[in-house]
């Protein structure tokens, strides 16, 4: 079955700092999402990565996906308070069409 | 467009109870899937319905089950309630599955089981 790692699994950064999380897969790629979690709600949809060599934008967080290396890294510039949270990606076991396959997570804490 | 909804938002049932969890998925949604989320083991698929038809399970015992409704709303139902059944219990909905559709996620329902 897929895993995914994430590293690290915690980061505290001071507001203003440039951070990136990664995500490995022990399997090929098909595809990867990355979500944020506020602590005990829902999953708020960041990014989907499709394609080998892909990188997106939003606001301040660029994510890429590395098919080769089985990695994504999600990186974010000019951190402020609110990107704290819990970042997780999830990929498609196989490309499949009905679940996702989590990585436990990286709890980002950001001080002002 | 109105996001996926959950109802109830916090439960609290005693072992050996059932309890009955909704999903409302986007409109236009007919792919609904439903994920346990614990410290322990992370976010974990339950199962996935399509089109009222259960597509998938995941490693879960018979005690979780689940259904859709025409209206491709889903409820999951847990029997015999277990202290380890204490999750916070997602459900995400999206066009049909596969890649380069997105699965949006609900706000979760926290279920404690004392």
């Amino acid at each position: 079955s897929q895993e995914l790692e994430q590293s690290p699994q915690s980061l505290i950064v001071q507001e203003g700092k440039n951070l990136t999380i990664n995500c490995t897969s022990s399997k090929t790629l098909y595809g990867l999402y990355w979500y944020k979690q506020k602590y005990g709600e829902g999953l708020i949809f960041l990014m989907m990565l499709q394609k080998g060599g892909e990188e997106k934008s939003h606001e301040k967080i660029t994510a890429k996906l590395d098919e080769k290396k089985q990695q994504s890294s999600l990186h974010i510039t000019a951190s402020q308070p609110s990107h704290a949270g819990i970042y997780l990606c999830g990929a498609p076991p196989g490309g499949s069409n009905y679940k996702l396959t989590f990585g436990k997570g990286t709890l980002l804490t950001v001080n002002p | 467009k109105a996001g996926v909804t959950q109802t109830p938002r916090y439960l609290i049932k005693t072992r050996g109870q059932q309890v009955t969890l909704s999903c409302s998925p986007i409109s236009g949604h007919r792919s609904v899937s439903w994920y346990q989320q614990t410290p322990g083991q992370g976010l974990q698929f339950l199962f996935e319905y399509f089109s009222e038809t259960q597509r998938n399970k995941g490693n879960f015992p018979g005690r979780f089950s689940g259904r859709q409704f025409s209206n491709s709303r889903s409820e999951m139902n847990v029997s015999t309630l277990e202290l380890g059944d204490s999750a916070l219990y997602l459900c995400a909905s999206t066009d049909r599955g596969g890649l380069g559709y997105g699965y949006t996620f609900g706000s979760g329902t926290r279920l404690t089981v004392v």
